[in-house]
């Protein structure tokens, strides 16, 4: 089983910073099949990005993914009031079970 | 719109049952592979489990194997998860997802259910 671990566990920004978010997966993720969801109080997550670095749909360019192997990253350029939530990265590598990182709150500031 | 829904969740004590259902619209829901997600009060994401598009397979989290089941009727557009031997830690919120890709297995979670509420408690 790969373990996901994210980190920070929380990050306190203000609206217009910079979020960087970091994955780091246990062994290497089979064809860089990770993806990042958001979640907000009482919601469903949502995809962000799948594949390391492709948005999906209707996702604003502010939110880029970058990373291949066991290190990945969510990067928010600019944060916008809408985008303070826990976000949490999965591999869906080529074997189950499906894992989650434990999460980073992205706070504010 | 493309949506899913999920229903029958509920209190029930430790060792019962309970059978969620999963309602999908919007998409040709014979093409895709579907997942169970649960999430306890106050954690993380948790992956239960995975049925191919056309019910051909399915795993299961070591947690749930041998307790849980999942299936699917194609003509009904309807996902199933059938829970036995409850414990306590299986109190969750259950979310149903959809696969991004057609006929796939590997692939992001892109449409998530709001969730239904499993308490189990004496």
């Amino acid at each position: 089983e790969i373990v996901l671990t994210q980190s920070p566990g929380t990050l306190s920004l203000s609206p217009g910073e910079r979020a960087t978010l970091s994955c780091r997966a246990s062994q290497s993720v089979s064809r860089s099949y990770l993806a990042w969801y958001q979640q907000k109080p009482g919601q469903a997550p949502r995809l962000l990005i799948y594949g390391a670095s492709s948005r999906a749909t209707g996702i604003p360019d502010r939110f880029s993914g970058s990373g291949s192997g066991t290190d990945f990253t969510l990067t928010i350029s600019r944060l916008e009031p809408e985008d303070f939530a826990v976000y949490y990265c999965q591999q869906y590598g080529s074997s189950f079970p499906l894992t989650f990182g434990g999460g980073t709150k992205v706070e504010i500031k | 719109q493309v949506q899913v829904v999920e229903s029958g969740g509920g209190v029930v004590q430790p060792g019962g049952s309970l059978r969620l259902s999963c309602a999908a619209s919007g998409f040709t829901f014979w093409s895709y592979g579907m997942h169970w997600v649960r999430q306890a009060p106050g954690k993380g994401l948790e992956w239960v489990a995975f049925i191919h598009y056309d019910g051909s397979d399915k795993y299961y989290a070591d947690s749930v194997k041998g307790r849980f089941t999942i299936s699917r009727d194609n003509s009904k557009s309807m996902l199933y998860l059938q829970m036995n031997s409850l414990r306590t830690e299986d109190t969750a919120v259950y979310y149903c997802a959809k696969v991004f890709c057609t006929t796939g297995t590997f692939c992001a979670l892109d449409i998530w259910g709001q969730g239904t509420m499993v308490t189990v408690s004496s």
